[in-house]
């Protein structure tokens, strides 16, 4: 079974406060993605990478970065919180070999920004 | 750029009752779609792909392009088929997927 791990479950920050999100997947994935989750508006895609050192920006970039320096680990930075980052953070892998689009999550990170 | 909308935010069925979870998209090409779905506590996992015409814990979705619909169906619905779905699109040689907003699915004893 593909394991995505979210090393936060739970996480509350001051705003201004410099976040990191970490992911960890153990089946050589290529292909990492960062999601945010919010009730009514779905999941939206943050940041993703196809290899390491590699990054592109999804639909929402604006106050996040990234950083690959592993291929199995994908890291999410807030580098200065706002209220308006508190959300649930999903991260998420898939394989290049596999037939595309079939994502694997991990459980998510809940981020409350104060 | 493609975009993928469900209507329904809440939807409500009786248990035994026929569930139709609605989803329409907007993509220039021939986009594969997929359903999510997630479980109360549990991670978001894959339900099914338009590409495989399988059908999964007996949901079925059928991808019309004349009315760019994918919509997911089930004839009976059981009460551990309440969770939240979410429709979503690949474009043609991406490998990220775009989600709707998905639709939380109560199945009432």
């Amino acid at each position: 079974d593909v394991k995505v791990t979210q090393s936060s479950r739970y996480l509350v920050k001051r705003t201004g406060e410099k976040v990191f999100l970490e992911c960890v997947q153990d089946m050589d994935h290529e292909n990492m993605f960062w999601y945010r989750q919010d009730p009514g508006l779905g999941l939206r895609l943050i940041y993703f990478s196809y290899d390491v050192k590699m990054k592109e920006k999804g639909d929402i970039p604006e106050g996040y970065s990234v950083s690959r320096e592993k291929k199995e680990r994908f890291s999410l930075i807030l580098e200065s919180a706002s209220t308006n980052q508190t959300s649930m953070y999903l991260c998420a892998s898939s394989s290049s070999l596999t037939p595309p689009g079939e994502l694997f999550f991990g459980e998510g990170s809940r981020l409350t920004v104060l | 750029a493609q975009r993928v909308t469900q209507p329904e935010k809440l939807l409500s069925v009786f248990k035994g009752a026929p569930v139709e979870l609605k989803c329409n998209y907007s993509y220039s090409g021939s986009p594969e779609l997929f359903w999510y779905v997630q479980y109360s506590r549990q991670r978001l996992q894959l339900l099914l792909r338009h590409i495989s015409r399988e059908s999964i814990k007996g949901f079925t979705a059928d991808l019309n392009k004349g009315e760019t619909s994918f919509h997911l169906k089930k004839p009976f619905a059981q009460e551990e088929d309440s969770a939240m779905y979410y429709c979503a699109l690949l474009p043609i040689s991406a490998r990220q997927l775009t989600f709707g907003s998905g639709t939380q699915l109560t199945v009432l004893p």
